[in-house]
């Protein structure tokens, strides 16, 4: 099992839904989460971090850890063209830092 | 605020030629990182730096990739030989202070490495 895993995508939604991007990890101590989105083509950039059980927003954005189930997810609202992009999930494990694969999004106008 | 700065943004080189990448990072930024990220996939950390100490090189292959950062600011990550299966791009990020990940990674915009 892979210390942080994501479904690869593409997921696809129409402008204004809301978009959920689910991830999973290996480590149930592991205390830290980011999400980070990357452009194609350009780097990461933070979007939100999480580091208690239940949810975090900002904006349109909004993080919800389950430590209990081991997966953390973030939900998109109002759906832009512009948040199309790939969103890396990332966790520290032990004193590690991994970062998932990431999840496609593609907002359809 | 300048942010993290990295060259050269391409390289092309033949393989078991030698190459070099830059990072310098934001100005006042204590934590270094070199990342690599192939193409579908997440960057994967190659070495972390707190000031000039290399506190986690356990990802770096060290028969062939070395670091440096002497003087706590500006990094070198080298490659020699390179071999095909190392193209990929080369991240660097850095973060204000020490202690672990919990602060904020900013990233540079990557070296794309072609090895032929």
């Amino acid at each position: 099992q892979k210390e942080v895993e994501q479904n690869s995508g593409p997921l696809s939604v129409p402008e204004g839904a809301i978009a959920s991007l689910n991830c999973t990890y290996s480590d149930r101590g592991s205390q830290s989460f980011f999400w980070y989105r990357q452009y194609s083509g350009k780097s990461p950039e933070l979007i939100m971090f999480i580091y208690s059980n239940g949810d975090k927003e900002d904006g349109r954005f909004t993080a919800q850890l389950n430590k209990a189930s081991q997966y953390v997810s973030l939900l998109i609202r109002d759906s832009q063209p512009s948040d199309s992009a790939t969103y890396l999930c990332a966790v520290i494990i032990g004193n590690q830092f991994y970062f998932g694969t990431g999840t496609s999004l593609t907002v359809i106008p | 605020e300048a942010g993290v700065v990295q060259s050269p943004r391409y390289k092309i080189i033949e393989k078991k030629q030698p190459v070099a990448f830059w990072c310098n990072p934001i100005s006042g930024h204590n934590t270094l990182y070199w990342y690599l990220q192939n193409l579908g996939q997440g960057p994967e950390l190659l070495i972390r730096y707190e000031n000039e100490e290399a506190v986690d090189d356990s990802q770096l292959p060290k028969d062939r990739f070395s670091a440096e950062r002497l003087k706590g600011v500006d990094s070198t990550l080298k490659i020699q030989p390179a071999e095909l299966g190392d193209s990929a791009v080369y991240l660097c990020a850095s973060s204000p202070r020490s202690g672990g990940f919990s602060d904020t990674q900013y990233f540079g915009p990557g070296t794309r490495l072609t090895v032929l």
